[in-house]
C-alpha cells in the first residue's frame, strides 16, 4: 500500500522552512527520500533506517519514528534549486522485500 | 561514468504494437528495477531483478515482460500496446537488493500508445 506524503503542493520564499511528511499504514524496514525536477530523473536524497542509521546529503535533515511509522523531511533555509517533486519510499518487512513503494509526491516551489 | 542508461528517450506506438525498453548501467549494480511514473500517481515497480539470472514480479506486471540480459542490462518488453501503458519508464540500478540500498535512476523514456 501506497505510503501518504502531506503535503501534497507547498509554495516558499527563499529561506523559509519546509516540512514533508510521509506515512505508512505498514511497519517500515526504511524511508527513502528522492527529489524529482520536472521532466529529469528521480535523484536519491537521503534513506533512513530501523534502528537509527542514516545515510545521504549532508545537507538534508529527516526523522523516521518507528513506532509511528512516519517521516519527515526537513527543508532549511530554502534556495530556488530545492524546487522539485519530492517522493518518499519506503521497504516494508514482508511483502516483497526487495520492493520500494513511493508516494504521490509532493511538489515543493521556491519563488524569489 | 554514465551512470544508468536507457533509449530511446521518446516513443509513439499504435496500438497492439511491441517494442523493448533498454536500460544499461555503468556502476557494477547487481539489481536493476522498471518503474512506470503516471501523473499524480508516483513511481510503481513493474519489475525488477535482485540479480544477474533472476527477475520477479513488481505492483503493476500485467502487460510487460522483462530479461536482464547480462549483469549490466535489464530490458522491458510490450508485446502487445494499449493505451493505458502511456507513460514515462524509468529503470533504475543498485548495489544489492534489500534494505538501505540507494536506488539509481536513469533519465526516462516517455512512451506514447496512440
Amino acid at each position: 500500500q501506497q505510503p501518504v506524503q502531506s503535503p501534497q503542493a507547498v509554495i516558499l520564499r527563499e529561506g523559509e522552512d519546509a516540512v514533508i511528511n510521509c506515512s505508512s499504514s505498514k511497519a517500515l524496514y526504511s524511508v527513502h527520500w528522492y527529489r524529482q525536477k520536472h521532466g529529469e530523473a528521480p535523484v536519491f536524497l537521503m534513506i533512513l533506517l530501523k534502528g537509527g542509521e542514516q545515510k545521504g546529503h549532508e545537507k538534508i535533515s529527516a526523522s523516521f519514528n518507528e513506532k509511528k511509522q512516519q517521516s519527515s523531511l526537513y527543508l532549511t533555509a530554502s534556495q530556488l534549486s530545492y524546487s522539485g517533486t519530492y517522493f518518499c519510499g519506503t521497504e516494508n518487512p514482508g511483502a516483497g522485500s526487495y520492493q520500494l513503494t513511493f508516494g504521490k509526491g509532493t511538489k515543493l516551489s521556491v519563488i524569489p | 561514468n554514465a551512470g544508468v542508461t536507457q533509449t530511446p528517450k521518446f516513443q509513439v506506438l499504435k496500438t497492439g504494437q511491441s517494442m523493448t525498453l533498454q536500460c544499461a548501467q555503468d556502476m557494477n549494480h547487481n539489481s536493476m528495477y522498471w518503474y512506470r511514473q503516471d501523473p499524480g500517481m508516483g513511481l510503481r515497480l513493474i519489475y525488477y531483478s535482485a540479480s544477474e539470472g533472476t527477475t520477479d514480479k513488481g505492483e503493476v506486471p500485467n502487460g510487460y515482460n522483462v530479461s536482464r540480459l547480462n549483469k549490466r542490462e535489464f530490458s522491458l518488453r510490450l508485446e502487445s500496446a494499449a493505451p493505458s501503458q502511456t507513460s514515462v519508464y524509468f529503470c533504475a540500478s543498485s548495489l544489492l537488493a534489500g534494505v538501505g540500498n540507494e536506488q539509481f535512476f536513469g533519465p526516462g523514456t516517455r512512451l506514447t500508445v496512440l
